[in-house]
């Protein structure tokens, strides 16, 4: 398995664009998370879904945020409109039993918006 | 909001030293991970060791829990340049999230 894939790799956007961010998890896995890593508030959780179903998004930090997951292989985490204090990298893990096993991260997206 | 705090902040070695740091944590867990970063990656998972154990080993990492202190360590043996990486911490409590920490970085000198 290619394990978790991301893309894109790097975006660079102008405040009030819309950004989307995409990720592919391993298959076979059943939970899939939504970090994002900043120097400030270091690796936080956004949201996370368990059979394609949004379990907990208390994470997402405002209603400029949404992410869906319309089949067991895609997730989007959309930002509309961006703002420059969502420059972070984000990440997309998954894993098969959630909480209790180990989570596979991908390579991240590394957000910069102007 | 981050459960777990890993100390040192930093670490500086030389090739074929131990390094150890620490996490702590404030509630009660069922699980504790240790991950690897290297510089501009995702995060790779090292060891996950339960609430009832105290002790995991893998390789050249040994890791240590003790609950009565919420503490936990991570001791790398016989480090290599390759091990030059932040750590990362992360605490299972019971509201089923997994937190991370802000990491330690591990700087091995050839």
């Amino acid at each position: 398995d290619a394990g978790v894939i991301q893309s894109p790799r790097h975006e660079v956007t102008e405040m009030g664009q819309e950004v989307t961010l995409r990720c592919k998890p391993i298959s076979g896995h059943d939970y899939l998370f939504w970090y994002r890593q900043t120097m400030m508030r270091g690796l936080e959780l956004l949201i996370y879904f368990n059979n394609n179903v949004p379990i907990d998004d208390s994470g997402m930090p405002e209603d400029r945020f949404s992410a869906k997951m319309p089949n067991a292989s895609f997730s989007t985490l959309k930002i509309q409109p961006s703002e420059p204090r969502d420059s972070a990298v984000y990440f997309c893990a998954s894993s098969s039993r959630g909480w209790d096993e180990k989570l596979f991260f991908g390579s991240g997206t590394q957000l910069s918006v102007l | 909001s981050q459960q777990g705090e890993e100390d040192p902040q930093a670490l500086s070695i030389q090739e074929g030293e131990n390094a150890t740091m620490n996490c702590s944590y404030k509630t009660s867990i069922n699980n504790l991970q240790w991950y690897r970063q290297n510089s501009g990656r995702g995060l790779v998972h090292l060891i996950l060791i339960r609430s009832n154990e105290r002790e995991k080993h893998s390789g050249r990492l040994r890791v240590t829990l003790d609950t009565s202190k919420k503490s936990s360590s991570l001791l790398i043996t016989a480090s290599r340049a390759a091990d030059t990486a932040s750590y990362f911490c992360a605490t299972e409590a019971n509201d089923y999230k997994l937190s991370f920490g802000a990491g330690t970085t591990v700087t091995v000198r050839a």
